[in-house]
């Protein structure tokens, strides 16, 4: 079945950092993927998604290259702000077939952002 | 923009009360979800539903059922609240069929349930 393997945190990052969260997956197919950010008391965004190979998403200073060598799609932004503190998600779903519209999510990586 | 909402975002109910969590969404989407989400464990989706009184069972669906008589509306319903169903609920929508390969979903702010 579909996985999604995050790298455990919590990550804690002085402002101005380099930010990487590594996101790999184990699918059938071609899925696409997805970073979700959930900020204190609040539901699950979308961040930034991709729907095929070597495809880039990106929002609000985040990247993310879908990599169909290494199955990976690592997170990454290149000065961090406090206000990016929060718990990102690297999700997927496939393509086709009867359950293209479920979701499968990694655990969650809770980043803080320290001044 | 989506809009997905959830009825409450707290609530403390007894063991042993039947407990209705509610979500909409305004975009006229085909897919509603239930997930649960607990530390460490990440999300788990309870049920789905891709149209009116369809649903189908996700990864945990014991202890809960679920209600669609509306496309908007979808409904979570615990028949018998138990302490380990304290945790945070998240609802989320989806197109069926989105053009551009678009499957994501949107999600309410979620309903924090605590069950005494």
């Amino acid at each position: 079945g579909n996985s999604v393997t995050q790298m455990e945190g919590p990550v804690t990052l002085s402002e101005e950092a380099f930010l990487t969260i590594n996101c790999t997956y184990t699918a059938t197919g071609y899925p696409s993927l997805f970073w979700y950010v959930q900020y204190p008391g609040e539901g699950l965004q979308l961040l930034l998604k991709a729907t095929k190979a070597d495809d880039k998403g990106s929002n609000k200073g985040f990247e993310a290259t879908y990599r169909k060598e290494t199955t990976s799609f690592h997170l990454e932004k290149g000065s961090v702000q406090v206000s990016d503190s929060a718990v990102y998600f690297c999700a997927l779903t496939k393509n086709s077939g009867g359950s293209n519209y479920k979701l499968t999510f990694g655990k969650g990586t809770l980043l803080t952002v320290n001044p | 923009d989506v809009k997905v909402t959830q009825s409450s975002r707290y609530l403390v109910k007894r063991t042993g009360e039947k407990v209705f969590l509610e979500c909409v969404q305004d975009m006229d989407h085909e897919n509603m979800f239930w997930y649960r989400q607990d530390p460490g464990l990440g999300l788990r989706l309870i049920y789905f539903s891709y149209d009116v009184k369809m649903k189908e069972k996700g990864d945990i669906p014991e202890g809960y059922s679920v209600s669609r008589e509306k496309k908007e509306r979808f409904s979570l319903i615990l028949e018998s609240a138990s302490t380990n169903q304290t945790s945070m609920y998240l609802c989320a929508s989806s197109f069926f069929r989105p053009a551009k390969s678009s499957y994501e979903q949107y999600f309410g702010p979620g309903t924090r349930l605590t069950v005494t």
